[in-house]
């Protein structure tokens, strides 16, 4: 069965740390990783992008893919009161023809002033 | 610019109603379309994709269904709703073809059936 894995937490953190994200998934052949932040009540909106092997760097946010662990993982810099949200990893995995978007069931993030 | 369309944002629905959630794509073409729901506290649960009109996979047996009359329209309805198909529905749209590219999502349908 394909699957995406992610801790549901809550993970904590103090304001200023770094938070780290982790999801693993099932499907060696999976492409495209991706991560998605989501407030409550509202829909999920893209964090980042990440498609080979290694760090991949926006601003306060990087992404990392081990595909031989079948791993992918986002850290936060200075995580701030307004990255308190749900964290969602997705992978696009094979399915008939297609690579059908996957998601876990999310990690949520408190950061605490 | 493209942008996608889903209503309506709430919905509050007897047991054994029917439903119908309509979402509609503009600025593109040929779009990849899904429907997602995502229960309280859970993850995004993928229902039914459609790569081209009339084209429909179903990824959950359950009591709903999913039709694409347009190439830019997609519609989920349920004949009877069951109070299991409480959640946020979430319509989304992606290029055709381009397997890495991310998902655009609609503001979402929170349905609550009573």
């Amino acid at each position: 069965q394909k699957e995406v894995e992610q801790n549901s937490g809550p993970l904590s953190v103090p304001e200023g740390a770094i938070a780290s994200l982790n999801c693993t998934y099932s499907d060696r052949v999976s492409q495209s990783f991706f991560w998605y932040r989501q407030y409550s009540g509202k829909s999920p909106e893209l964090i980042m992008s990440i498609y080979s092997n290694g760090d991949k760097e926006d601003g306060r946010f990087t992404a990392q893919l081990n595909k031989a662990s079948q791993y992918v993982s986002l850290l936060i810099r200075d995580s701030q009161p307004s990255d308190s949200a749900t964290y969602l990893c997705a992978v696009r995995v094979p399915s008939g023809g297609s690579y059908i978007p996957t998601f876990g069931r999310g990690t949520s993030l408190i950061v605490h002033p | 610019s493209q942008t996608i369309h889903q209503w309506p944002a709430t919905l509050v629905q007897p047991v054994g109603s029917p439903l119908s959630l309509e979402c509609t794509v503009e600025g593109t073409s040929n779009p990849n379309l899904y429907w997602y729901r995502q229960a309280a506290g859970r993850g995004l649960q993928l229902l039914f994709y459609s790569v081209g009109i009339g084209q429909i996979s179903s990824e959950v047996p359950q009591n709903l269904s999913a039709s694409r009359p347009q190439d830019r329209q997609f519609i989920l309805s349920s004949k009877k709703l069951l109070l299991s198909d409480s959640g946020f529905y979430l319509c989304a749209w992606s290029p055709r073809q381009a397997f890495n590219e991310k998902l655009f999502f609609g503001s979402g349908t929170q349905l609550s059936v009573l």
